[in-house]
């Protein structure tokens, strides 16, 4: 079974521009989160859908978005970059909420 | 809202040595709680969670952890490491909360680094 997969890999913007990360969930998983990770420090949580509906949002400022699709695949976005918004951007899916999260490699997310 | 403390940034093990790393939690009630590790530019792997029952916990790889609710700690142990078990390693606690679940809440952090 294919495990959780995130695209692209790696991704260079400019100041201002807007992004959009994809993530699928294993098969059968039904929750989908996102977090940051900054270089140095540990994953900070960005949002959690489950069933399609947000179900929990970090503290995150409105210039990121996210939603989740009739196949529990998932987008993140993020609009008006900023240089700090440089970061490995991690998806994870569970079968149900905190049942246990299987992470995807992450996107590399380079402002410049 | 739950916070996790890993008081360790670093911390270096002789191969072949055992290992502990620590993790305090702060949450009221019955958390559950992840270790996971973390190679170089990758994602983070499962290592072991706990959710409820048996307070000691067995992971992939050889590892284990203890929950311990009076002292609000998860602390990771190996017996004997490996060369290969050099990585960042995150500890992190979740909450279940009816109907869906809010996200995991990470530590910052432990880098063990092994030597020869």
């Amino acid at each position: 079974d294919a495990g959780v997969t995130q695209s692209p890999t790696h991704l260079i913007k400019t100041r201002g521009q807007q992004v959009t990360l994809r993530c699928s969930p294993i098969s059968g998983h039904k929750s989908v989160s996102w977090y940051q990770q900054v270089l140095g420090q540990g994953p900070q949580f960005i949002f959690q859908y489950y069933e399609k509906e947000e179900r929990g949002r970090g503290n995150f400022p409105d210039r990121f978005s996210a939603r989740q699709f009739p196949n529990y695949s998932s987008e993140l976005n993020v609009n008006a970059l900023l240089l700090g918004d440089s970061a490995l951007y991690l998806c994870a899916s569970s079968l149900k909420g905190a049942s246990g999260y299987t992470f995807g490699s992450g996107t590399r997310l380079t402002v410049v | 809202a739950q916070s996790v403390t890993q008081p360790d940034i670093h911390i270096t093990v002789s191969e072949g040595a055992s290992l502990e790393l620590r993790c305090n939690y702060s949450y009221g009630a019955t958390p559950y709680l992840f270790w996971y590790v973390q190679s170089p530019g990758q994602g983070l792997q499962l290592l072991l969670k706990y959710f409820s029952g048996d307070t000691l916990v067995q992971g992939i790889k050889g590892f284990e952890a203890e929950f311990k609710r009076s002292q609000s700690s998860f602390n990771l142990r190996k017996p004997s490491v490996h060369w290969s078990d050099a990585a960042e390693y995150f500890c992190a606690v979740g909450v279940w909360s009816g109907g869906g679940a809010d996200g995991l809440t990470f530590g910052k952090g432990t880098h063990l680094i092994i030597q020869p």
